[in-house]
């Protein structure tokens, strides 16, 4: 069964400038969560999706916006990208309470 | 609001040496409780979770986790790490129910050979 797939990988982006980033959850997993990960504060919940709805948001601005799609296939959106959102976004997806983890799109804001 | 405090942020082992790792959480209810492990370069894997039953729950790799209620506490345990355990260990928790995990910190573990 394949993993968590997550694109891209890497990615260099300007102020201002807007990102999008995919997750593919496993297949069979409806619920796909994003995470924000930084150097002492460890991972910061941004949202979940469960089938195509949004159920849960974490503390962050508006920039920050995602959706799914009937697929379970998540995107998540960064707009008006500012030097501190420079950080690995992590992408789950959950089967009866457990996360499994995608390697992460690596995003650094110059 | 609920959250989880790891207080040690950086650990260093020699082989062979026993290993606990503190999490502590704040919440009343019900709530289930994990240690996810990110081995260098990779993504973050499960260690253990605990959800009912039995308060001692075994992971992989020798790892252990004992829940003590009365305490918020889910310390991470192994009685001999190996260099290959050199990884940031992160204590998570879910309200039962819900569908949010908070995470703690993170704790990162260097193992000398």
């Amino acid at each position: 069964k394949a993993g968590v797939t997550q694109t891209p990988r890497y990615l260099i982006k300007t102020r201002g400038q807007q990102v999008t980033l995919s997750c593919s959850p496993i297949s069979g997993h409806r619920s796909v969560s994003w995470y924000q990960q930084t150097p002492g504060q460890g991972l910061q919940f941004l949202f979940e999706y469960f089938s195509e709805t949004q159920r849960n948001k974490g503390n962050f601005p508006g920039r920050f916006s995602g959706r799914q799609f009937s697929n379970s296939r998540s995107e998540m959106n960064v707009s008006t990208l500012e030097l501190g959102d420079s950080a690995p976004y992590l992408c789950a997806s959950s089967s009866q309470g457990e996360l499994f983890f995608g390697e992460g799109s690596r995003l650094t804001v110059l | 609001a609920q959250s989880v405090s790891q207080h040690n942020h950086h650990v260093i082992l020699s082989e062979a040496a026993s290993l606990e790792l503190g999490c502590n959480y704040s919440y009343g209810g019900t709530v289930n409780l994990f240690w996810y492990v990110q081995y260098p370069g990779q993504h973050l894997q499960l260690l253990l979770k605990y959800f009912s039953g039995d308060p001692l729950v075994k992971g992989i790799k020798g790892f252990e986790a004992e829940f003590i209620k009365s305490k918020f506490s889910f310390n991470l345990r192994k009685p001999s790490v190996q260099w290959s355990d050199t990884a940031e260990y992160f204590c998570a928790v879910r309200v039962s129910g819900t569908y949010k995990y908070i995470f703690g910190t993170g704790t990162r573990l260097k193992v000398l050979a």
